[in-house]
């Protein structure tokens, strides 16, 4: 059976940093990308960054680029999330999800998610 | 970048009834569409992908239509455990992809 499981979130201050953590299990880890999306109160997710199986492709919302860094340590199936200058709308709750290669897809499908964790950022 | 609008915001059923929830995006994602499930404090569900295709497990009253700008989720008879939040996402630049607002479907 597929999990995902993230973790590192909490109340942090503006301005501050904080770093997420999604390990898989039950996977060949190293094939699939992964993708982090958060959830902020009474909104609809939003996508937030994405990388690619080896580590060598990353992908970021306009909204966190330049402060997030998405990696991977594929020894650990985990991928994690370095949020930096963290302000109030970060505000969320974050989920980790699997891309997975359906067999009759184009392109590769979040199929797998974790539960989030959840980030606030307040003073 | 792609705004994609759902509707109704709140759909209040009973078991048994027909669901019929709307996915519009601004501009044509081809069938680049997928539809997700999701309850309070549980992972997000993925139910349809390509806008038509059933995911892993999902029940045959769960069925996906439409392509270009117009989507539809319909749950033929609304099982008990079918009262949740749904919410389209559109994937058309691929890994980036713009979710709606959600329906919720609730218990008349």
């Amino acid at each position: 059976e597929v999990q995902i499981l993230e973790s590192g979130g909490g109340l942090i201050e503006p301005g501050g940093s904080l770093r997420l953590s999604c390990e898989a299990s039950g996977i060949t880890f190293s094939n699939k990308a992964m993708s982090w999306v958060r959830q902020a109160p009474g909104k609809g997710p939003e996508w937030v960054s994405s990388i690619s199986g080896g580590g060598g492709t990353t992908y970021y919302a306009d909204s966190v680029k330049g402060r997030f860094t998405i990696s991977r340590d594929n020894s650990r199936d985990t991928v994690y999330l370095q949020m930096n200058s963290l302000r109030v709308d970060d505000t969320a709750v974050y989920y980790c999800a699997k891309e997975e290669n359906i067999r009759t897809a184009v392109i590769p499908h979040m199929d797998v998610w974790g539960e989030g964790t959840t980030v606030i950022v307040s003073s | 970048e792609v705004g994609v609008t759902q509707s109704p915001a709140t759909l209040s059923l009973s078991p048994g009834e027909r669901a019929t929830l709307s996915c519009r995006t601004s501009q044509t994602v081809d069938n680049y569409l997928a539809w997700y499930q999701h309850k309070a404090g549980q992972a997000p569900r993925l139910l349809i992908y390509d806008a038509s295709k059933r995911a892993t497990g999902i029940p045959a009253r769960f069925r996906g239509s439409g392509s270009g700008t117009d989507f539809t989720l319909t749950i033929s008879s609304l099982d008990p455990e079918d009262f949740a939040v749904y919410y389209c996402q559109e994937r058309s630049n691929w890994p980036r992809g713009t979710f709606g607002q959600g329906t919720k479907v609730d218990i008349k």
